[in-house]
């Protein structure tokens, strides 16, 4: 499984637009990238996914180049609801259940 | 539609002793995963049981073990307990053959101290 590179933590103000880029250069042709978000003391919960190109959903946009080697999600406006941790990941598609987290960034979102 | 409910949400054990964690996956899932998330990590993959034989494994050491039942619930044990055993432990369920890619449902999870 393509392992992935994140910034560990991010600030922001609420209103303001955040993009959390993700490096996965060894992403394999059958590879998903998926992300995930998770609060303390909960478990992680999807957000969004895609292969390429870009695909939006009710609460976040995720932007994917050509070459796949890397991606953004991209979160409008965020609140202090917001602040959590985002997980980065990519995998074959199909029902492997089987996901390699990292670190994942901590986005601080502040009044 | 109930979520992905895990009991208890919190446990305080002993070193060696022996625990055991349950999970009850999203109606209509089939599947059940076993994380175990240290403070300030990200999740680790611990195993995953589907039809009631253990599926896919993580590296966890054969102290690590589960089960599960007909209904898709599942257990996680863990014997003889090390401090290092203190994690979040988080169940996620998902449906077998799903053509969507992947889509973990996770539960709050269990909250376990070794001391």
């Amino acid at each position: 499984l393509a392992k992935t590179t994140q910034p560990i933590s991010m600030d922001s103000y609420e209103g303001q637009e955040v993009n959390i880029t993700c490096s996965h250069n060894n992403i394999a042709t059958n590879d998903y990238i998926t992300w995930y978000q998770q609060f303390p003391s909960q478990g992680p919960r999807f957000i969004i996914q895609g292969y390429k190109t870009k695909v939006t959903n009710e609460v976040a946009s995720l932007f994917i180049p050509a070459d796949r080697k890397s991606s953004t999600l991209s979160l409008p406006r965020v609140s202090l609801s917001d602040t959590a941790v985002y997980y980065c990941l990519v995998g074959p598609s199909g029902n492997t259940g089987k996901l390699i987290f990292g670190q994942g960034t901590t986005l601080q979102v502040k009044p | 539609d109930a979520g992905v409910t895990q009991s208890p949400t919190h446990l305080i054990k002993t070193r060696g002793q022996q625990v055991t964690l349950r999970c009850s996956p999203k109606s209509g899932h089939d599947t059940v995963s076993w994380y175990q998330q240290a403070l300030g990590q990200g999740p680790q993959f611990i195993f995953q049981y589907y039809e009631e034989e253990e599926r896919q494994r993580g590296n966890f050491p054969d102290r690590f073990s589960g089960h599960q039942f007909p209904n898709y619930s599942s257990e996680l044990n863990v014997n003889a307990l090390l401090l290092g055993d203190s994690a979040l432990y988080l169940c996620a369920s998902s449906l077998q053959g799903m053509r969507t890619n992947e889509k973990l449902f996770f539960g709050s999870g269990t909250q376990l101290s070794v001391l």
